[in-house]
């Protein structure tokens, strides 16, 4: 039973590249969730999907944040232009959501620095 | 805005002692409370509670949802060294309105587990 998958593990570069990780859900899992978490702070919601379908995105989503899930399965989350702010873990998550009360079930998330 | 309200934020204890954590609610259209104990990667899933007064217990871990007072505990007891970790709350919403799916979660409490 596999679980949440995330790639890279860890990701250093430059303020002002551009930066992509992946998630693989739970398979058969139908909702990817991507979460954002800084030190000493719970996850922030930044956008989920429903299959393909991006049904909701944060505020904290600016413009240079974009999150695609082409095929309803794996999802990607780029970030242009990075700044320094946007050093954070960023987390993926998946669940069954056609079934009330699914609990979302996390991956061991990308640790992003910006240098 | 929702808002998930957690306390203490630390906690240190020696083996033995029982522990509790508290975990206060303001969220439009709640659906679920979750509960997650991250170490040094993802949350792990602990518990999900959606009745009032119906406790879940998973060995030495308890869990209970007062949804009249709009929080919630965790317990703890006969603490080890291993349960020394991050525990995370989380609200949900329910369908039929926004932000159906994302979760609103606590800052932490830090647990510190001293043999």
């Amino acid at each position: 039973d596999t679980g949440v998958s995330q790639d890279p593990r860890h990701k250093i570069t430059k303020r002002g590249q551009n930066v992509t990780f992946r998630c693989d859900p739970i398979s058969e899992h139908n909702r990817l969730y991507w979460y954002r978490q800084t030190l000493g702070q719970g996850p922030e919601f930044l956008t989920y999907f429903q299959n393909e379908a991006q049904l909701e995105k944060s505020r904290l989503l600016s413009d240079r944040f974009s999150a695609e899930r082409p095929k309803g399965s794996f999802s990607t989350l780029e970030i242009q232009r990075t700044e320094q702010g946007d050093s954070a873990m960023y987390l993926c998550a998946s669940s069954l959501g056609d079934r009330e009360n699914q609990p979302q079930h996390f991956g061991d998330g990308t640790r992003l620095s910006i240098l | 805005e929702d808002k998930v309200v957690q306390s203490p934020l630390s906690l240190v204890v020696h083996e033995g002692d029982t522990v509790t954590l508290n975990c206060s609610y303001e969220v439009t259209n709640f659906r679920s409370l979750l509960w997650y104990k991250q170490e040094k990667k993802a949350p792990t899933f602990l518990f999900m509670l959606t009745s009032s007064g119906i406790e879940k217990k998973s060995g030495r871990l308890s869990s209970i949802l007062d949804k009249k007072e709009l929080f919630s505990i965790l317990n703890i007891t006969a603490t080890q060294t291993g349960d020394s970790a991050i525990y995370l709350c989380a609200v949900g919403r329910g369908a039929g309105g926004t932000s159906y799916g994302k979760l609103t979660f606590g800052q932490g409490t830090i647990l510190t587990v001293h043999p």
